[in-house]
């Protein structure tokens, strides 16, 4: 059965500092993985896609099939970055994500 | 930019009571999902739907749950007779394709 893992609950950075927000997961086909993030009060919002390979609000994640991982990296963060970060991986022929328990991040000044 | 929408924002009903939770997906979208997030845990699937047809359903939605498009642009999910632990955030989303989905703001389900 497919499974997303993010380790921490919270992490807690400050303005400036490096982030890595840890994902990996486990699935028998070829994953597709995303990021949602979703900030105080607000809807999930999706952040990345490993497909695209973009940079979105200075956020990257690569795809690690050997370490089974799709890490969210940004090298400083910012105060506007806190918020809840959760890492999915699509399944069941792209009808169904199944979602990590989420990363709380918060960035202090 | 279009959004999902869903209403109510709070559904408060007593247990053993039936709900319908609405959701306008975006007006192209063509894929229509539910999820639920139970208070500290993480969000669950719980069923797409395409073509007027349920694509796939979690074990959580038994018979108790259904799911219906009324008409050219709601996309329903009732929950038969409520139960405490259906007590959760339930999230509407659509997609274009089956590839990123577009979350809606959620119901806040509260069963007394």
């Amino acid at each position: 059965a497919q499974r997303v893992t993010q380790p921490e609950k919270l992490l807690s950075v400050f303005k400036g500092a490096p982030v890595e927000l840890k994902c990996n997961y486990s699935y028998s086909g070829s994953p597709e993985l995303f990021w949602y993030v979703q900030y105080s009060r607000q809807r999930l919002q999706l952040l990345l896609r490993h497909i695209s390979r973009e940079s979105i609000k200075g956020f990257t994640a690569d795809l690690n099939k050997g370490e089974t991982s799709f890490h969210l990296k940004k090298p400083f963060a910012q105060e506007e970055d806190s918020a809840m970060y959760y890492c999915a991986l699509l399944t069941g022929g792209g009808n169904k994500l199944t979602f990590g328990t989420g990363t709380q991040l918060k960035v202090e000044l | 930019e279009p959004e999902v929408t869903q209403t109510p924002s709070h559904q408060v009903t007593q247990m053993g009571q039936e709900v319908i939770l609405r959701c306008v997906p975006i007006s192209n979208h063509l894929y229509f999902y539910w999820y639920r997030q139970i208070l500290g845990q993480k969000v669950e699937f719980l069923v797409s739907f395409y073509n007027n047809e349920i694509s796939e359903k979690s074990e959580i939605f038994d018979d108790q749950f259904s799911v219906e498009r009324p008409d050219g642009s709601n996309f329903t999910l009732k929950i038969r007779s409520t139960k405490l632990e259906d007590s959760a955030m339930y999230f509407c989303a659509s997609s274009e394709r089956t590839v990123e989905q577009y979350f809606g703001p959620g119901t806040r389900l509260t069963v007394t």
